[in-house]
């Protein structure tokens, strides 16, 4: 079944603990995105990636780091989590203008 | 800056009532405008791309049309199932960036 997955599913974290949301796709798709979703704000674009190795500021990248060592894989980090990154995170793959969502990360940051 | 509008905010209407949703875009060079599907705690579900002014596509209760400013998403005789948030996002030639708007919460009333 293609599909993209997300780990974890809830996250309660505190300020400044280093935490890794991992997302991955089975579909070889080169395109790959990170989202945040925010009430009253919409979907937000934090970074995508073209493809292995390649990887670009979306429009909310401050605070996050990414990579994309393989193409299935695309892990978002934040090495210093604060609490105006508590928000519901979406991974998704692209092939061709469709987008394939992730089942959503949901942070709490104390 | 490129940017995407929807309205109305929230919709209401009972079954079979249809209607339109708006979404309003100012994008450079647009390659694609996408509506998606969104339930409550899921991540978004593809529903349609459009590439040019004129262009329709539909499915099922669902009719998607582009203008060289907006788009509309027609619902005809639309069921509580169809209850919702719709969103809609563009790229465009200049980058490869997706925006989004800020969706239009749609609740059909049996």
């Amino acid at each position: 079944e293609a599909q993209v997955t997300q780990n974890p599913r809830y996250l309660i974290t505190v300020t400044g603990k280093k935490l890794t949301v991992t997302c991955s796709q089975n579909m070889n798709h080169e395109y790959m995105s990170w989202y945040r979703q925010d009430p009253g704000l919409g979907l937000r674009q934090i970074y995508y990636s073209m493809n292995v190795e390649v990887t670009d500021k979306g429009d909310v990248p401050e605070g996050y780091k990414v990579s994309r060592k393989e193409k299935r894989n695309f892990p978002l980090i934040l090495e210093s989590p604060s609490p105006n990154q508590t928000s519901l995170y979406f991974c998704a793959s692209i092939r061709g203008e469709t987008q394939y969502f992730g089942p959503g990360t949901r942070l709490l940051v104390l | 800056e490129d940017q995407v509008t929807q309205s109305p905010e929230a919709l209401r209407l009972q079954e079979g009532e249809s209607s339109s949703l708006n979404c309003s875009y100012t994008v450079s060079g647009l390659r694609g405008l996408f509506w998606y599907r969104q339930d409550p705690g899921k991540g978004p579900e593809f529903l349609f791309t459009l590439y040019s002014a004129g262009e329709e596509k539909e499915k099922e209760r669902l009719k998607a049309t582009l203008t060289k400013k907006e788009s509309f998403l027609h619902i005809t005789a639309p069921k509580p199932e169809d209850s919702a948030t719709y969103l809609c996002a563009s790229a465009s030639y200049r980058d490869d960036k997706i925006i989004f708007g800020k969706g239009t919460r749609l609740h059909i009333l049996p």
